[in-house]
């Protein structure tokens, strides 16, 4: 079974231009987070979907980030524009729709490494 | 949300146990005890998942206390390989869904030295 993935894994982009980060999670994992820690920072949470619909999106920043999971697959986040403070990685997650009793734990996929110029 | 509390870094000797005690006082009675170890430039790595009592997998084992108040963590004769950051993290139930939004503190950095 193939783990999370996410592309692209490095990216240096310059202050003001706009990066997308894609997230492919388990297949059947209708849970999907996103998460990130920036320089000197703990791994925070963004937000979380099920299927393609954002169930909480209190980790967001500010609106320079958007998210989207159209047809409940994979998920982009897109970044526009970014700012120097943006830089750190953007995990993504997945699980699959239940309580932990079930068994729903939570796979992280390897992280996209974002430097902001 | 439930605050844990963990040592910044712990340091070992190939072959031995290790065990990493994290207190989380707050925890509320529909969450669950989960840790992560990270590897540098990796994602985290969904090591074990407990409630209550002992759970024990092919990896460590999870000790949680009755009032389940702290959980310890352990590594059994750990090898050199297993130098990485450990998060302990109780899972907070997401409004209207069965998944769980985790709040991740520092974590331990464990070294394991030759």
């Amino acid at each position: 079974e193939a783990g999370v993935t996410q592309f692209p894994s490095h990216s240096v982009i310059e202050k003001g231009q706009t990066v997308t980060l894609r997230c492919d999670p388990i297949s059947g994992h209708d849970n999907l987070y996103w998460y990130r820690r920036v320089m000197g920072k703990e791994i925070k949470f963004l937000l979380h979907f099920v299927k393609e619909s954002k169930q909480d999106e209190s980790g967001m920043p500010n609106n320079r980030f958007l998210a989207e999971r159209t047809g409940g697959t994979y998920s982009t986040l897109k970044v526009q524009p970014a700012e120097l403070e943006d830089s750190g990685v953007y995990f993504c997650a997945s699980s699959r729709f239940g309580p932990p009793s079930s068994g729903n734990t939570i796979y992280f996929g390897e992280g996209s490494w974002l430097t902001v110029v | 949300l439930a605050k844990t509390t963990q040592p910044i870094s712990m340091d070992s000797y190939e072959g031995q146990e290790v065990n990493i005690t994290c207190s989380h006082n707050n925890i509320a009675t529909n969450d669950y005890i989960t840790w992560y170890q990270q590897f540098p430039s990796q994602g985290p790595r969904f090591i074990i998942q407990g409630y209550k009592t002992k759970v024990t997998n092919e990896v460590a084992s999870l000790f949680i206390p009755a009032d389940r108040k702290s959980s310890t963590l352990s590594l059994p004769r750990v090898s050199l390989s297993d130098t990485a950051v450990y998060y302990c993290l109780v899972g907070d139930k997401a409004i209207k869904a069965a998944g769980n939004k985790l709040t991740f503190g520092g974590g331990t950095r464990v070294l394991v030295k030759p």
